[in-house]
């Protein structure tokens, strides 16, 4: 199966920086999605994003599906912000999501 | 809320022991996905069904089986548990709107085997 690589794996902001999450993999997918897995466990959808550009408040991602790779931007980071972000992917011809081993997040005040 | 409901949150239980765990996918969607998160395994998809037939399967265990019924709801049975087993299991579901293969998570359910 595909192979997902997220980096870097543990990551620590001060409130109010940015940061850039990075996803890539070994081979097409034509269903990327990034999701936000809170202290309590919860996934939470972010971006549904196969290629492109999307924005949603101070998040937003990009993916550049011809190299394989995927970006999630968080801007000014409040400590909600805390917690794993993980990447998925879905391969042509299969339904499973593949995910990464996720992004440890800490943002402290 | 992401429309996916699974119970119970939390179960306890011995090794050996059997134990089911109940998905309900977003109202509409026809495709139902279990997950298994483990520390040493990360997120892995076990099986699919669409409409009630399996579609596809991953690294589901023998001792693993699921079942979608006509309403769609989805259960999965773990058996002869043993310490290993003991992940969160989350169902996800796909199938409707634009975004047909965008998967929503319910909110897990923690199985401890002790």
């Amino acid at each position: 199966g595909i192979q997902v690589e997220q980096s870097p794996p543990d990551l620590i902001l001060q409130e109010g920086a940015n940061s850039t999450l990075r996803c890539n993999f070994s081979d097409s997918v034509n269903n990327l999605q990034w999701f936000h897995q809170n202290p309590w466990g919860q996934l939470i959808n972010l971006f549904y994003i196969p290629s492109g550009t999307k924005q949603n408040g101070r998040l937003s991602a990009t993916t550049v599906a011809t190299e394989r790779y995927s970006l999630l931007y968080i801007s000014s980071s409040q400590t909600t912000d805390s917690g794993v972000y993980f990447c998925a992917g879905r391969y042509y011809g299969n339904n499973r999501l593949a995910f990464g081993k996720g992004n440890q997040v800490v943002v402290i005040p | 809320d992401s429309g996916v409901t699974q119970t119970p949150k939390h179960l306890i239980t011995a090794t050996g022991q059997r134990v089911t765990l109940r998905c309900s996918p977003r109202s509409g969607d026809l495709s139902v996905y279990w997950y298994q998160q483990s520390l040493d395994q990360g997120l892995q998809f076990l099986i699919q069904y669409y409409n009630g037939e399996e579609r596809a399967k991953g690294n589901i265990l023998e001792r693993f089986s699921a079942q979608q019924f006509p309403d769609l709801h989805s259960e999965l049975n773990l058996s002869s548990l043993e310490l290993g087993d003991s992940a969160l299991y989350f169902c996800a579901s796909s199938g409707i709107g634009g975004n047909y293969n965008e998967q929503f998570f319910g909110p897990g359910t923690r199985l401890t085997v002790l």
